[in-house]
């Protein structure tokens, strides 16, 4: 699966959208960009994944440059529950890697009131 | 939407204790899986599962067992507990190889 990077923080003022990024500039054809965040102290929650095309849901959109060579996860109205680490992940949806998933580091999103 | 239970969320066993650990998915996955995860070691693949009654091991095993008898319940066993296995274990499932996994709420377990 291809590597990301993504910034170890950030913050956001509650009720403004926060725009997350991710660099992943080896990503292959057939790999998806996936999104997930943890609250701290409690399991990974997916969010979002997508392929090419822009991607929303009731929780973010997913924008992908046209040549898939990074994203930006967007939360359109950031609330102080979405204080939390968000992870982005680029896999194959056909991975023969038993299927675990790698979480790197991620980006701590603060959201201040 | 998918529901991923996990049987605690906070344990304290002491050293050389029998720990059972038990995840129960609702969706009819497939797929399960169990991590550990650690501060700085990001998660970690323990055993998954891609059938009832199948396991396979992950990337750190030793000192762990597993057990799914039923397709919607996999249960990690630890035989003697040691301090090195406290953690946060979590729980993930997916329908079927490279779909998403979702996960459980996650058990903290503190062995004394």
């Amino acid at each position: 699966d291809a590597k990301t990077t993504q910034p170890p923080s950030m913050d956001c003022a509650e009720g403004r959208a926060a725009n997350l990024p991710c660099n992943h500039s080896t990503i292959s054809g057939n790999e998806y960009v996936y999104w997930y965040r943890q609250i701290h102290s409690q399991g990974p929650q997916y969010i979002i994944h997508g392929l090419k095309n822009n991607e929303t849901n009731e929780m973010a959109s997913l924008i992908i440059t046209e040549d898939r060579k990074s994203s930006t996860l967007i939360l359109p109205h950031a609330t102080l529950r979405d204080t939390a680490v968000y992870y982005c992940i680029v896999r194959s949806r056909r991975s023969s890697n038993t299927g675990k998933l790698i979480f790197g580091q991620g980006t701590t999103l603060q959201v201040k009131p | 939407d998918v529901k991923v239970t996990q049987s605690s969320r906070y344990l304290v066993k002491r050293t050389g204790e029998k720990v059972f650990l038990e995840c129960v998915q609702d969706m009819d996955h497939e797929n399960m899986f169990w991590y550990r995860q650690d501060p700085g070691l990001g998660l970690r693949l323990i055993y998954f599962s891609y059938d009832v009654k199948m396991k396979e091991k992950g990337d750190i095993p030793e000192g762990y067992s597993v057990s799914r008898e039923k397709k919607e319940r996999f249960s990690l066993i630890l035989e003697s507990a040691s301090t090195n296995q406290t953690s946060m274990y979590l729980c993930a499932s997916t329908r079927g190889e490279g779909e998403t996994q979702y996960f459980g709420p996650g058990t903290r377990l503190l062995v004394l």
